[in-house]
């Protein structure tokens, strides 16, 4: 199975605060790196697929680059409703797999 | 607007089954552009894929899990559902139901609001 790791593990930023979360894939996934975003006690929602491309509705305050093993999430200005856990999952290989989240909190 | 809703017992006892049901609306699970899949994710820890299945009742199972776990498909209710085997007290976990796209790369766009298992004697 492809190993997913994340970094940092958590953060605290403030609101309007840039944010950049870290994944990395234990072997070559292409372009093949979504991004969730989930809220405590809800389900996960797609945020960015394949790299870099914005899910339909998400605000484009989120942005998504990388290939091969390293690939990164950025926040470009901290909003309120940010506050959650960032999860990116490969799906290049079966089984698809995520890694283990970034918590996003408040400073 | 697509919706999935899992539903099922919140508790099951330890070597016993655990079955879940996810009712879909909204789009039909007769598609063959999506894998309808089970995903779940223990207290506290990271999210696993359970397995899939494709309109045509093929099956994909995580590898960790596949002797215990059966996925099946009834399309005239627009649900599938998930089976799992002999369980143990780490199979307690919140169970998500979700939709994959299937393209030249694929994701998971859809997602139910997940239902915790609790296995527990």
């Amino acid at each position: 199975d492809i190993q997913m790791t994340q970094s940092p593990s958590s953060l605290s930023a403030s609101v309007g605060d840039r944010v950049t979360i870290t994944c990395r894939a234990s072997q070559n996934i292409n372009i093949y790196l979504n991004w969730y975003q989930q809220e405590p006690g809800k389900a996960p929602k797609l945020l960015i697929y394949a790299a870099s491309n914005l899910h339909s509705g998400d605000p484009s305050r989120f942005s998504g680059s990388g290939s091969g093993t390293d690939f990164t999430l950025t926040i470009s200005s901290l909003q309120p409703e940010d506050f959650a856990t960032y999860y990116c999952q490969q799906s290049h290989s079966t089984p698809p797999t995520f890694g283990p989240g970034t918590k996003v909190e408040i400073k | 607007q697509v919706q999935l809703q899992e539903s099922g017992p919140g508790l099951v006892k330890p070597s016993e089954t655990l079955s879940l049901t996810c009712t879909v609306s909204g789009t039909s699970i007769n598609s063959t552009s999506y894998h309808w899949v089970w995903i779940r994710q223990p207290p506290g820890k990271g999210l696993e894929w359970i397995g899939s299945i494709y309109y045509s009742g093929i099956t994909y199972y995580n590898a960790s899990l596949k002797s215990r776990v059966a996925i099946s498909a009834e399309t005239s209710k627009n649900q599938f559902s998930l089976r799992l085997s002999s369980v143990t007290v780490a199979d307690t976990a919140v169970y998500s139901c979700a939709r994959r796209f299937l393209g030249s790369s694929s994701w998971f766009d859809s997602w139910g609001q997940g239902t915790l298992v609790t296995v527990s004697s």
